[in-house]
């Protein structure tokens, strides 16, 4: 299957706990994103790529929130000190930018519970 | 800021009727519109639409931008089961997404 994958699909922690998603995009695919959803809302955007730089990062995101795509391949999210706030699914996709529109393509996401 | 609203936020029909679900946008600069399906996983692509391919058809689904009333609809008829879903409209880069509409088609 050569879609976007993520892993964990599934993550339990602690409050005040770090954890670490990965996304691997379609593999031809320059730009990458990280999203996040919580229920009964669409899709929020937190940053993205292009190749290895980070071009944009919401201004919503907190600054426990890091990600890097250090080769533009695959990318990590990284949460420092959980909270339950942080509880959500977080979804990446991955599009091919050109001189036309691009659509992004998600993979299954990893959700995320903080107890 | 763009923005996004989708309207009804919730649908139940029966199956084999006909449905509409609206979007309306605000976006600085318009490139194209998205449809996705969002089931229990990710959002899986429906269509683009964008100023030189105002309308897609795809099956018993269909969608059309009015890029003067700054909308679109995703039509869907025939309704099945399986057509039960949230669908979510998106515009920009990065995207920004509506709160979705739930369908559920019932038998």
């Amino acid at each position: 299957d050569t879609g976007v994958s993520q892993d964990p699909r599934h993550k339990i922690t602690k409050r005040g706990q770090n954890v670490t998603f990965r996304c691997d995009p379609i593999s031809e695919h320059n730009r990458l994103y990280w999203y996040r959803q919580t229920l009964g809302q669409g899709p929020e955007f937190l940053t993205y790529f292009q190749n290895e730089a980070q071009l944009e990062k919401s201004r919503l995101l907190s600054d426990r929130f890091s990600a890097e795509r250090p080769k533009g391949s695959f990318s990590t999210l990284e949460i420092q000190r959980t909270e339950q706030g942080d509880s959500a699914m977080y979804l990446c996709a991955s599009s091919l930018n050109g001189l036309y529109q691009e659509t992004q393509y998600f993979g299954p996401g990893t959700r995320l519970l903080v107890l | 800021e763009d923005k996004v609203v989708q309207s009804p936020l919730s649908l139940v029909v029966h199956e084999g009727d006909t449905v509409t679900l609206n979007c309306s946008y605000e976006v600085t600069n318009f490139r194209s519109l998205l449809w996705y399906k969002q089931e229990k996983k990710a959002p899986t692509f429906l269509f683009m639409l964008t100023s030189s391919g105002i309308e897609k058809k795809s099956g018993r689904l269909s969608s059309i931008l009015d890029k003067k009333e700054l909308s679109s609809i995703l039509n869907i008829t025939a309704t099945q089961t399986g057509d039960s879903a949230i669908y979510l409209c998106a515009v920009g880069t990065p995207l920004v997404f509506g709160k979705g509409t739930r369908l559920s088609v019932i038998a």
